[in-house]
């Protein structure tokens, strides 16, 4: 899978949108852009994922760029509830009888949100 | 969301003892996975189950590790002889097909005295 990289953290004011980036340059045209979250140490939450258009669901809205070397997870009006570590993770995305399809997990990006 | 349960939610064991962790997915999945991140570290992959079988495994999969699914629903995770580095959360984890969306359950907490 392609490699992931993110800020090691950010900061966001309850209430604004949180615009957290993401950077995978070496992403393939079999690939998915799959965000997760872990609030402390619970299981990591699925938010959203895409291929190559935007995306958007009651959670999160996903900004992908056209090459998609790169995309941005957007939480539209962020509370203090959002405060976790956000992961983005490349997979593969069909079935070719090889490769792995396991979530290769990175150290994300810790978004604190502060009141 | 595809809800996903563990049990128990916390396990505390002496080292050289067998664990067994539980996964109940509320819902006909398929494909199943075991996750774990050691306390302050990066969550690890390490198996995937799909038919009755291992479809895949970790480095962290070795013999001291083995996954069944005794009665069609449950997902275990057995560690055979626990070690104080086995101290970790463990997740489990379902999807419906092999490259869908995998949800989380809550985790086990393991730890090893």
């Amino acid at each position: 899978d392609a490699k992931t990289t993110q800020p090691t953290s950010m900061d966001c004011a309850e209430g604004r949108a949180a615009n957290l980036p993401c950077n995978h340059s070496t992403i393939s045209g079999n690939e998915y852009v799959y965000w997760y979250r872990q609030i402390h140490s619970q299981g990591p939450q699925y938010i959203i994922h895409g291929l190559k258009n935007n995306e958007t669901n009651e959670m999160a809205s996903l900004i992908i760029t056209e090459d998609r070397k790169s995309s941005t997870l957007i939480l539209p009006h962020a509370t203090l509830r959002d405060t976790a570590v956000y992961y983005c993770i490349v997979r593969v995305r069909s079935y070719s009888g090889a490769g792995s399809y396991q979530l290769t997990f990175g150290k994300g990006t810790k978004l604190s949100v502060i009141p | 969301e595809p809800e996903v349960t563990q049990t128990p939610s916390h396990q505390v064991t002496q080292m050289g003892q067998e664990v067994i962790l539980r996964c109940v997915p509320i819902s006909n999945h398929l494909y199943f996975y075991w996750y774990r991140q050691i306390l302050g570290q990066k969550v690890e992959f390490l198996v995937s189950f799909y038919n009755n079988e291992i479809s895949e495994k970790s480095e962290i999969f070795d013999d001291q590790f083995s996954v069944e699914r005794p009665d069609g629903s449950n997902f275990t995770l057995k560690i055979r002889s626990t070690k104080l580095e086995d101290s970790a959360m463990y997740f489990c984890a379902i999807s419906s097909g092999h490259t869908d969306t995998q949800y989380f359950g809550p985790g086990t907490r393991l730890t090893v005295l």
